[in-house]
């Protein structure tokens, strides 16, 4: 059965720091990994699509990677801004269509 | 192009309700699915529909759970007789054919059971 973990549970950092979210998994057989952001109170927006065969996607300042072997995957934020404040989620494609979600890492940057 | 629209947006019932969630997916997503986020638990699947056709329902907790896709366009998702534990964000989510393309969520629907 595959688990999603995200470490840590929430991060507080200081504006301009340069930061990574930790993402682990129990059955590398994924398809496919997808970041998100999740603002209070609001739904989830789609950062980043890892597919299996992948190393890493960049988008901005954000860039994500992915070590299907060793179940891992760490999103990277660069010259982190307050806005940037949100839950971030991790979640995985097996068979199927279904993700399977991490609890997320709550992170709070401060101007 | 409109994402992914979930109504209401936040509904608030007493125990022994029926309550009624509808997705609008985005026009053309094959793919429509429902997850939902309970408190303090991490956000899980439901089910998955492919057109009007059930692919996945295997995250559906019991049979007070009903999911509808008419004509592979909105779906709803009906929960009759409500319980306590129902209570928690139901989100909605589409994607396009095939099933490597990435999830695009709705706000979520906010269902408080009392």
């Amino acid at each position: 059965k595959q688990e999603v973990t995200q470490i840590p549970a929430a991060l507080s950092v200081p504006e301009g720091e340069n930061l990574v979210l930790n993402c682990s998994f129990t059955d590398s057989a994924i398809y496919n990994l997808q970041w998100f952001r999740q603002d209070p109170g609001k739904g989830l927006t789609s950062l980043l699509l890892i597919q299996s065969s992948q190393r890493e996607q960049t988008s901005g300042r954000l860039n994500a990677s992915l070590d299907k072997s060793s179940g891992r995957s760490t999103l990277y934020i660069a010259a982190s801004q307050p806005g940037d404040s949100a839950t971030y989620l991790c979640a995985v494609r097996n068979q199927g269509g279904k993700l399977i979600f991490g609890q997320g890492t709550e992170l709070s940057v401060k101007p | 192009e409109a994402g992914v629209t979930q109504f209401p947006s936040h509904s608030v019932i007493e125990k022994g309700q029926t309550v009624t969630l509808r997705c609008d997916p985005i026009s053309g997503h094959d793919n429509l699915y429902w997850y939902r986020r309970v408190m303090g638990k991490e956000i899980k699947f439901l089910l998955h529909f492919v057109k009007e056709s059930k692919q996945d329902e295997s995250g559906m907790p019991n049979n007070r759970f009903l999911a509808e896709r008419t004509g592979g366009t909105y779906s709803t998702l009906k929960v009759q007789p409500a319980e306590l534990e129902d209570s928690g964000v139901y989100f909605c989510a589409s994607s396009p054919y095939p099933l490597d393309n990435e999830q695009f969520f709705g706000p979520g629907t906010r269902l408080t059971v009392l």
